[in-house]
C-alpha cells in the first residue's frame, strides 16, 4: 500500500510568487492534516481536512495561505505572495478516522525556500 | 493547551549504549502520545503511542517508552544503540478531540551514534 505522497519534493522561489504543495494520502483516509516546520522551531498544526471539508484551520499563519481538497482525495496548499518567513519543510499526514488516538502517518515533506 | 518538552536537542551516544531521549508533556486532559522518528531525507515514521492502555509501550526497532502521569513524561529508550539509529527522534501529544484533532510536537531530538 502506498504511503502519504508529497509533491514537489523541494522548491525554490522568489519573494512575492506563488507556489502550490500537493499531498496524496494514503487511499481510504477521510483525514488530512498539514503540518509545517520552520527553520530550527517545531513542527507545528496547520490545518485538518475531514474529507473535503476544513474541520480546524486555527493553525494556517495568516490569508496568503490556502489549502483545498476536492473531491475528499488529493489536497493542495497554496502559498500566493510567498514571503521569506513562509520557508521551512511543509509536510501533509493523515489518518482513517479521527479519533485523537488515531495514528498520522506522514508523508516525506515538500522543503520550500522563498529567497 | 497541550505542549511538549524535549530536553536536549542534540544527543550523542556511542554504539551499544543506551539511548535515552526525554519528552515531559503538558495537557489538562488524559494525552495521547507519540514518538515519530526522522531518518535523512524521508518523512516522520511512527515509533510508538501510548493510548492508555499499558504504560509501558513498546515500539519498532527495539525502542520503548513509559508513560508516568505522576512526572508528565513519556521517555524513550533503547538499550543498544546502533548506526541506524542516528536520526530526529520527535515527541507529539494529542488530547482531547474538543480542543481539535491536531498533533503537538517537541522541538525534536537529533540523535548522533559515535562508533
Amino acid at each position: 500500500e502506498a504511503g502519504v505522497t508529497q509533491f514537489p519534493s523541494h522548491s525554490v522561489i522568489e519573494k512575492g510568487q506563488t507556489v502550490t504543495l500537493r499531498c496524496d494520502p494514503i487511499s481510504g483516509h477521510d483525514n488530512l492534516y498539514w503540518y509545517r516546520r520552520v527553520m530550527g522551531k517545531e513542527i507545528k498544526f496547520l490545518l485538518h481536512f475531514v474529507k473535503e471539508s476544513k474541520q480546524d484551520e486555527s493553525g494556517m499563519p495568516n490569508n496568503r495561505f490556502l489549502a483545498e481538497r476536492t473531491g475528499g482525495t488529493y489536497s493542495t496548499l497554496k502559498v500566493q505572495p510567498a514571503e521569506l518567513e513562509d520557508s521551512g519543510v511543509y509536510f501533509c499526514a493523515s489518518s482513517q478516522g479521527d479519533s485523537v488516538r488515531e495514528t498520522q502517518y506522514f508523508g516525506p515533506g515538500t522543503r520550500l525556500l522563498v529567497l | 493547551a497541550q505542549s511538549v518538552t524535549q530536553l536536549g536537542s542534540h544527543v550523542s551516544v556511542s554504539e551499544g549504549a543506551l539511548v535515552l531521549l526525554r519528552c515531559n508533556y503538558s495537557s489538562s486532559v488524559p494525552p495521547y502520545l507519540f514518538w515519530y522518528v526522522q531518518y535523512p531525507n524521508q518523512g516522520l515514521q511512527l515509533l510508538l503511542k501510548y493510548t492508555s492502555a499499558a504504560t509501558l509501550v513498546k515500539g519498532i526497532n527495539g525502542f520503548e517508552a513509559e508513560f508516568k502521569k505522576s512526572e508528565t513524561s513519556f521517555h524513550l529508550t533503547k538499550p543498544s544503540a546502533h548506526m541506524s539509529d542516528a536520526a530526529e527522534y520527535f515527541c507529539a501529544v494529542n488530547s482531547f478531540k474538543a480542543a481539535g484533532n491536531k498533533l503537538t510536537f517537541g522541538g525534536g531530538t537529533r540523535v548522533l551514534v559515535k562508533p
